[in-house]
């Protein structure tokens, strides 16, 4: 079993529409998780974090967390071709030390 | 502000060559990674810093590779010899005491190509 799981998509989605992208971890002592947003060619750019239970919201993202289930979710509002791009997700261990990232999501928004 | 500073950005060299990737974290960060990508493996962390002491190098893939950090501003990753199939994408990231470990600040990366 990976670390941290994502589907690698691609997930295309139309303009305006709501993006929804999933991911799960292994280590149920993480704390901190993380999306980070990769234009291709370029490097990985921090875009939310959460390290509680719940919603976290910033614009039109809203990051979702569940402990139990061992679940994080970042959803993208009103999605623009501007958001294609690679979503990773990513956890910090046991202890907080050390990040680990998943496969990451490709997504497309069709203009 | 720099943001976090990678040399050199591309490099081409030949199977049993050495391969040495630069890195100048920002100022005032006391925690530097050095992270590989590649198509097959995706972002996989090599060895962590913190206040330029090796933390963790338990990602280092074999011996060939080694990594130092002489002082707050610097950091090197070296291959000796470099083989194909290290060919990837290095990234050189870093962050501030106040956040936390995941909050990484990535340079614009290193991309290895051994023949």
């Amino acid at each position: 079993q990976k670390e941290v799981e994502q589907n690698s998509g691609p997930l295309s989605v139309p303009e305006g529409a709501i993006a929804s992208l999933n991911c799960t971890y292994s280590d149920r002592g993480s704390q901190s998780f993380f999306w980070y947003r990769q234009y291709s060619g370029k490097s990985p750019e921090l875009i939310m974090f959460i390290y509680s239970n719940g919603d976290k919201e910033d614009g039109r993202f809203t990051a979702q967390l569940n402990k139990a289930s061992q679940y994080v979710s970042l959803l993208i509002r009103d999605s623009q071709p501007s958001d294609s791009a690679t979503y990773l997700c990513a956890v910090t261990n046991t202890g907080g030390f050390k990040t680990i990232f998943g496969a990451g999501t490709r997504l497309f928004v069709k203009a | 502000d720099a943001g976090v500073i990678q040399s050199p950005r591309h490099e081409v060299t030949e199977m049993g060559q050495e391969v040495t990737l630069r890195c100048k974290p920002i100022s005032g960060h006391n925690s530097l990674f050095w992270y590989r990508q590649t198509m097959m493996r995706g972002l996989e962390l090599l060895i962590y810093f913190n206040n330029n002491v090796p933390i963790d190098d338990s990602g280092m893939p074999e011996d060939r590779f080694s990594a130092k950090m002489p002082n707050a501003s610097f950091s090197t990753l070296k291959i000796q010899p470099s083989e194909p199939r290290d060919s990837a994408v290095y990234f050189c990231a870093s962050s501030s005491p106040g956040q936390g470990f995941g909050e990484l600040f990535f340079g614009e990366g290193s991309r290895l190509t051994v023949l």
